[in-house]
């Protein structure tokens, strides 16, 4: 079974700064996909950022970044110039290419600071 | 462009009670979901649907049901409601088709409290 782990249950950062959050994840399989996806208080879950298995290239929306290492099985997500509607919970999801099953990781807390 | 709904947005019941909560989409997708989503474990898929008529269990599908009768709607009965079904319950949809679409567009959420 596909696990997916946040090892940061918290983490804070001063606005304008960058900020990197951490995913790991277990799968056999080569042919994948990985998203970012974001809870503010709002309680919405809204996609952020998505990463096919296949594409060496990281991928870019905006001030949102990822770090992709496939070989490690890692998957970070950077934040940069931080804003004060950045702060939200995050969570780390994948698919595997044959399935549509989101697996979720237990989330990271961003704050960001004035 | 009402994207996904659902409704009640919240909603007390009790211990024994059957209660459904609706999920709608106007967009067509070919796959829907539900999650309950509970502190300390992230999301947790219940159950999910490929199209009408077609569902299957998730991770956590003890004490649920669901249907599809149509292709935008996708309703979760709680046949008898208990305490530990205690949550936030997320609907999500994502299309079918070829290849590179799977990313899930989530409902609002609905707060369920059994006492």
């Amino acid at each position: 079974a596909q696990t997916v782990t946040q090892s940061q249950p918290e983490m804070s950062v001063q606005e304008a700064e960058t900020v990197t959050l951490s995913c790991t994840y277990d799968t056999s399989e080569s042919d994948y996909y990985l998203f970012w996806y974001k809870q503010p208080p709002s309680r919405q879950m809204i996609l952020v950022i998505r990463q096919e298995a296949y594409k060496q290239q990281n991928a870019t929306e905006n001030r949102f970044s990822v770090n992709f290492q496939k070989a490690a099985k890692s998957f970070s997500l950077k934040i940069s110039d931080s804003q004060l509607g950045d702060a939200a919970m995050y969570f780390c999801a994948y698919v595997r290419g044959s399935a549509r099953q989101l697996t979720f990781g237990s989330g990271t807390q961003l704050t960001v600071l004035p | 462009d009402a994207g996904i709904t659902q409704s009640p947005r919240y909603k007390i019941t009790e211990t024994g009670r059957q209660v459904t909560l609706m999920c709608h989409q106007t967009w067509s997708h070919s796959y829907m979901f539900w999650y309950r989503q509970d502190l300390g474990h992230g999301l947790r898929l219940i159950y999910y649907s490929a199209a009408a008529d077609i569902t299957d269990k998730g991770e956590v599908p003890d004490g649920y049901v669901v249907s599809r009768s149509k292709t935008e709607n996708f309703p979760l009965t709680l046949e008898s409601a208990t305490r530990s079904q205690t949550s936030v319950y997320f609907c999500a949809s994502s299309p079918g088709g070829g290849q590179g679409v799977y990313e899930q567009y989530f409902g609002p959420g609905t707060r369920l409290t059994v006492t």
